[in-house]
């Protein structure tokens, strides 16, 4: 157990839609970073958040936005989903910037 | 383009045998590499590398840092069958600390 909790485990939903994936750091760490991780793709990185600010941005898309708020939980929204947006979304933490990243269990997404 | 490329894609051996995996890059200000072993679930972490700490070692595994060859190896000696996993690289670089993930070796470790 990485100390990194990631809310739902599972989500199901229709293309078009909206949803919101939650993702609570370990206690102490300051950076969250996203990744999304599908069987074509591979990892990416998408978004990293350090004490409430956007640090650095990776391969995310439009429709996806996220923020971190003032007690470092995170949340990662989808909108306008596709079917390609079906994958594993997972957050990570650490300390800070450059430190090793401890990663959560993870939401599996998946658009009919 | 930034890039990590590792190989080989997927590896079979025997336990006990001793297996090294390779992952190169071609990024702009590399900071750090890392490497992830990931099972079934969420990556579990290995080693960070950088400038100041090009070899560390923890057990059977042991990985490099050649800075000049752009270059990492992970070695691991006297494999066992839950050394089976999906071994990813991955290369922080740039002042706005991108990271960007190689495809990943696929492991798989026979009794």
């Amino acid at each position: 157990d990485s100390g990194v909790t990631q809310t739902p485990k599972h989500l199901i939903t229709a293309t078009g839609q909206r949803v919101t994936l939650r993702c609570s750091p370990r206690s102490g760490d300051l950076s969250v970073y996203w990744y999304q991780q599908s069987l074509d793709q591979g990892l990416q990185f998408l978004i990293q958040y350090y004490n409430g600010e956007e640090r650095a941005k990776g391969n995310i898309l439009e429709r996806f936005s996220a923020q971190q708020f003032p007690d470092l939980h995170s949340e990662l929204n989808l909108s306008s989903l596709e079917l390609g947006d079906s994958a594993l979304y997972f957050c990570a933490s650490s300390v800070g910037t450059g430190d090793t990243q401890y990663f959560g269990p993870g939401t599996r997404l998946t658009v009919l | 383009e930034d890039k990590v490329v590792q190989s080989p894609l997927s590896l079979v051996v025997h336990e006990g045998d001793t297996v090294t995996l390779n992952c190169s890059y071609e990024v702009t200000n590399f900071r750090s590499l890392l490497w992830y072993k990931q099972e079934k679930k969420a990556p579990t972490f290995l080693f960070m590398l950088t400038s100041s700490g090009i070899e560390k070692k923890s057990g059977r595994l042991s990985s490099i840092l050649d800075k000049k060859e752009l270059s990492s190896i992970l070695n691991i000696t006297a494999t066992q069958t839950g050394d089976s996993a999906i071994y990813l690289c991955a290369v922080e670089y740039s002042s706005a600390s991108k990271i960007i993930f190689g495809s990943g070796t696929r492991l798989s470790i026979r009794p």
